[in-house]
């Protein structure tokens, strides 16, 4: 059964700054690891999904990789803005692919709050 | 493109009583989620339908939790009695294969508030 863990839980920091948010998985055998935010109120936004095959993806100030070995993700998000304030989840996808339909575990979050 | 919808947006009931959610997924997505997401959680998958056929609902508490798609487009969560711990955010969510094979990321609706009393 995959178990997929989020540290830390909660990370408050000033604008400008560049973080990491770490997220790990018991199964590595999963077809690919995704990155979400979530707003209070509303529901959840893909920001970056990253293929089994792959090691990292990027988008604007984000970037994420992938390490299936250790069953690692991390999430980077450079020059951070209050914007940016929100809570990311990671969550892996099982057993996709063909004919089979994955199945998406969460971790608990990193609630992020980024202070002018 | 429309995203994902979802109503009430809130709901307060007392226990025992009954409660049903819609969704309505992005037009032409033949895959839907109900997930259920506690205070401090991530969401936990509770049905997934492919068109109106379902898919996985190991994690559905079926002795007061049913879920329906009958024309493979909206869908129906009901709970039915609801109890204290069901009070979470309930969201649908919905996707489609990509022509490789490959499952497309999920659309997340903006979830349905629950609190039970």
């Amino acid at each position: 059964k995959q178990e997929v863990t989020q540290i830390p839980a909660a990370l408050s920091v000033p604008e400008g700054e560049n973080l990491v948010l770490n997220c790990s998985f018991t199964d590595s055998a999963i077809y690919n690891l995704q990155w979400f935010r979530q707003d209070p109120g509303k529901g959840l936004t893909s920001l970056l999904l990253i293929q089994s095959s792959q090691r990292e993806q990027t988008s604007g100030r984000l970037n994420a990789s992938l390490d299936k070995s250790s069953g690692r993700s991390t999430l980077y998000i450079a020059a951070s803005q209050p914007g940016d304030s929100a809570t990311y989840l990671c969550a892996g996808l099982d057993n996709a692919g063909g004919t089979s339909y994955g199945k998406l575990t969460f971790g608990q979050g990193t609630i992020l709050t980024v202070h002018p | 493109e429309a995203g994902v919808a979802q109503s009430p947006r809130y709901k307060i009931i007392e226990k025992r009583q009954s409660v049903a959610f819609w969704c309505n997924p992005i037009s032409g997505h033949a895959t839907l989620y109900w997930y259920q997401q506690i205070l401090g959680q991530g969401p936990k998958l509770l049905i997934q339908f492919q068109n109106n056929g379902v898919v996985d609902d190991s994690q559905l508490p079926k002795d007061r939790f049913s879920a329906e798609r009958l024309k493979g487009v909206d869908s129906t969560l009901k709970i039915q009695p609801a109890k204290l711990e069901d009070s979470a955010v309930y969201l649908c969510a919905s996707s489609s294969r990509l022509a490789g094979g490959q499952q497309e990321t999920q659309y997340f609706g903006p979830g349905t508030r629950l609190l039970v009393l």
